[in-house]
């Protein structure tokens, strides 16, 4: 079945840095997520991608779909400590979501 | 606008005591609806999907059930709760298109 490459799994950075997460997979999806989810929260919506090649920007999240569309990247510029927690990447090809298996971020003040 | 409610929040339950948790969906009609669980820090693993009153898809054998009796509620369910069991649910619906999935706020499952 299809399949994410969610990396790095965890992330130690210092507030301010940027930071960059990617996806990869073997299938080709037609639409990608990126979702944030803080402890004991159910994750949130942050990005959507629904084209090739798309670059969508929210505040200081930027995202884009892969022109392969096998990939999708998120950065964030600026980091601040409310920043903390996982970040999912999802793809949707011929068949269900499928789910990355996170990148947990951690900022040091 | 669409909103997504699951309780109970959090359930601690001794081992071999029935679930159930419940999963309502406001401000659409024929929503897609599945159940996920997610061990403490890793990814989400897709437990059942409806598309629709009375159908279900199961992803993984186990010892849950789900069910859905009406059109924006989604129930998940256990007869005898296992101590593998214990993690956080989450709920989550998608339209027809089902590009995008949004989540509920979580139930913690603690079996003791």
């Amino acid at each position: 079945g299809q399949q994410l490459n969610q990396s790095p799994q965890s992330m130690f950075i210092q507030e301010g840095e940027d930071v960059s997460m990617n996806c990869t997979s073997s299938s080709i999806f037609n639409t990608w997520l990126w979702y944030k989810q803080d402890p004991g929260e159910g994750p949130v919506l942050l990005i959507a991608l629904y084209k090739a090649g798309e670059l969508t920007s929210n505040g200081r999240l930027t995202a884009q779909f892969g022109i392969t569309r096998k990939d999708s990247f998120l950065n964030i510029s600026a980091s601040i400590p409310s920043d903390v927690g996982i970040y999912f990447c999802a793809g949707r090809g011929a068949q269900k979501l499928v789910f990355g298996q996170g990148t947990r971020l951690t900022i040091n003040p | 606008s669409q909103t997504i409610h699951q309780w109970p929040a959090t359930l601690v339950q001794p081992v071999g005591s029935p679930l159930s948790l419940e999963c309502t969906v406001e401000g659409t009609s024929n929503p897609n609806l599945y159940w996920y669980r997610q061990a403490a820090g890793r990814g989400l693993q897709l437990l059942f999907y409806s598309v629709g009153i009375g159908q279900i898809s199961s992803e993984v054998p186990q010892n849950l059930s789900a069910s859905r009796p009406q059109d924006r509620q989604f129930i998940l369910s256990s007869k005898k709760l296992l101590l593998s069991d214990s993690g956080f649910y989450l709920c989550a619906w998608t339209s027809d298109s089902g590009n995008t999935i949004y989540f509920g706020e979580g139930s913690w499952l603690t079996v003791v």
